[in-house]
């Protein structure tokens, strides 16, 4: 069967540190791979999503990049966390035969990520 | 750029009650999604339903797809407190990714 795991759970960072938090998927090959933010239980805002490795596309320009090094590692980066990246990052991945998107996404725990 | 707004906001009721939520765009998807999320988790799939008009089942829940693929609904009977959660849309057309609505939190209270 399909995992997704994704960490940490929580994290504390001060403003300007680096961030990575790191999402992997088992028991399925070649998924499409995301990283979505939620504010305050509200709904999701896609950041990137790949359908490839080292194929990344970002939806919203802002303090934050990702990548692909394997073909089920997805990260989420950060050069300089600032106060508006706190929120709760979640990883999915969805079957992704030829590009197509709307099959079912399985999500990870979410990574509760405070900026201060 | 496609939007679905889920509406309400927030649902508050008791148990036993029978309640609606509703997801509207003024967009046609190929598929439309449901997900529930429990606090500090990740929303967990329910059901896809694909063609207009098509009803889906899951125990207590009845989704709905609209006419015109367009809008749909998901129907509690007897809602009970293990139903409580955000329930979230998300709009599927193929070559893009999900879009997500912002969600109804439900709250069933014993």
């Amino acid at each position: 069967s399909q995992t997704i795991h994704q960490w940490p759970a929580t994290l504390v960072q001060p403003v300007g540190s680096p961030l990575s938090l790191e999402c992997t998927v088992e028991g399925t090959s070649n998924p499409n791979l995301y990283w979505y933010r939620q504010a305050a239980g509200r709904g999701l805002q896609l950041l990137f999503y790949s359908v490839g490795i080292g194929q990344i596309s970002s939806e919203v320009p802002q303090n934050l990049s990702a990548s692909r090094p394997q073909d089920r590692q997805f990260i989420l980066s950060s050069k300089k966390l600032l106060l508006s990246d706190s929120g709760f990052y979640l990883c999915a991945w969805s079957a992704g035969t030829g590009g197509v998107f709307d099959t079912e996404a399985f999500f990870g725990q979410g990574t509760r990520l405070t900026v201060v | 750029t496609q939007l679905l707004e889920q509406s309400p906001q927030f649902l508050s009721i008791q148990e036993g009650e029978n309640l609606t939520v509703y997801c509207n765009s003024s967009s046609v998807f190929s598929s439309l999604q449901w997900y529930r999320q429990e606090p500090g988790e990740g929303p967990v799939f329910l059901v896809t339903v694909v063609t207009g008009g098509e009803v889906k089942k899951l125990k207590r829940l009845t989704f709905q797809f609209g006419d015109a693929r367009k809008d749909s609904s998901l129907h509690i009977t007897a809602a009970q407190t293990g139903d409580t959660g955000l329930y979230l849309c998300a709009g599927g057309s193929g070559n893009t990714p999900l879009v997500f609505g912002k969600g109804t939190r439900l709250s069933v209270i014993a």
